[in-house]
């Protein structure tokens, strides 16, 4: 069973534009949110994350937007760069586990 | 700080044979993650510890899969006998529990190690 849904698949954004990535969850237990970036032959890492306890958070041109009530929540890139083409993660889990769900992955290619 | 360690990197085998992937953890992080990456089905997670105590193995996805994490800083994944569907990179990531809304996100911040690359042929 999927319980957190991303879209789209993959994106292709030209510099300087805004890439946006959204995810949605079924599980109202979740209560924390991250988003991570994987470069090819990495790991993800962990690039921004989000509790339900605030609308939005911002760091650097980063930003996610969250939707307690709609169970969405976006990641904004803003003045996207080539350096940020990568596949990203939207992931969930609850305060009673460690474990993280992660959904599908979106490709972003930023083109000059 | 060496961060998450995997090897190998890369293991070519043929079917049949045991393949044997190795993660030592980032020290002081209580919790272990495996997960499986392919094109097909994203990040899977196959198994977790905390605390060297497996908690969760739902995500093994049969019995030629088995994981041991024998202490806090030593964990193996093993595959007898492998097949090509298992071909996949193989992450292995830790993390601890930091107090709530201390430090940049206050959560279950995940390090992932770089992976290991498995073809079966």
């Amino acid at each position: 069973q999927q319980q957190v849904k991303q879209s789209p698949q993959s994106l292709i954004v030209q510099k300087g534009g805004i890439s946006i990535i959204n995810c949605a969850y079924e599980n109202t237990a979740f209560d924390y949110f991250p988003w991570y970036q994987q470069f090819p032959g990495k790991g993800p890492a962990l690039l921004i994350a989000i509790r339900p306890d605030v609308s939005e958070k911002k760091e650097g041109r980063f930003t996610i937007s969250f939707n307690k009530s709609a169970k969405q929540f976006s990641l904004h890139i803003m003045d996207s760069q080539p350096g940020d083409s990568a596949t990203y993660f939207c992931a969930a889990s609850s305060g009673t586990a460690s474990k993280l769900t992660f959904g599908t992955g979106t490709r972003l290619q930023v083109t000059l | 700080d060496a961060g998450v360690i995997q090897s190998p990197r890369h293991e070519v085998t043929e079917m049949g044979q045991e393949v044997t992937l190795r993660c030592k953890p980032i020290s002081g992080h209580n919790s272990l993650f495996w997960y499986r990456q392919t094109m097909m089905r994203g990040l899977e997670l196959l198994i977790y510890f905390n605390n060297n105590v497996p908690i969760d193995d739902s995500g093994m996805p049969e019995d030629r899969f088995s994981a041991k994490m024998p202490n806090a800083s030593f964990s193996t994944l093993k595959i007898q006998p492998s097949e090509p569907r298992d071909s996949a990179v193989y992450f292995c990531a830790s993390s601890h529990k930091p107090h709530f809304g201390t430090g940049l996100l206050g959560g279950y911040g995940y390090t992932f190690g770089s992976g290991t690359r498995l073809t079966v042929v």
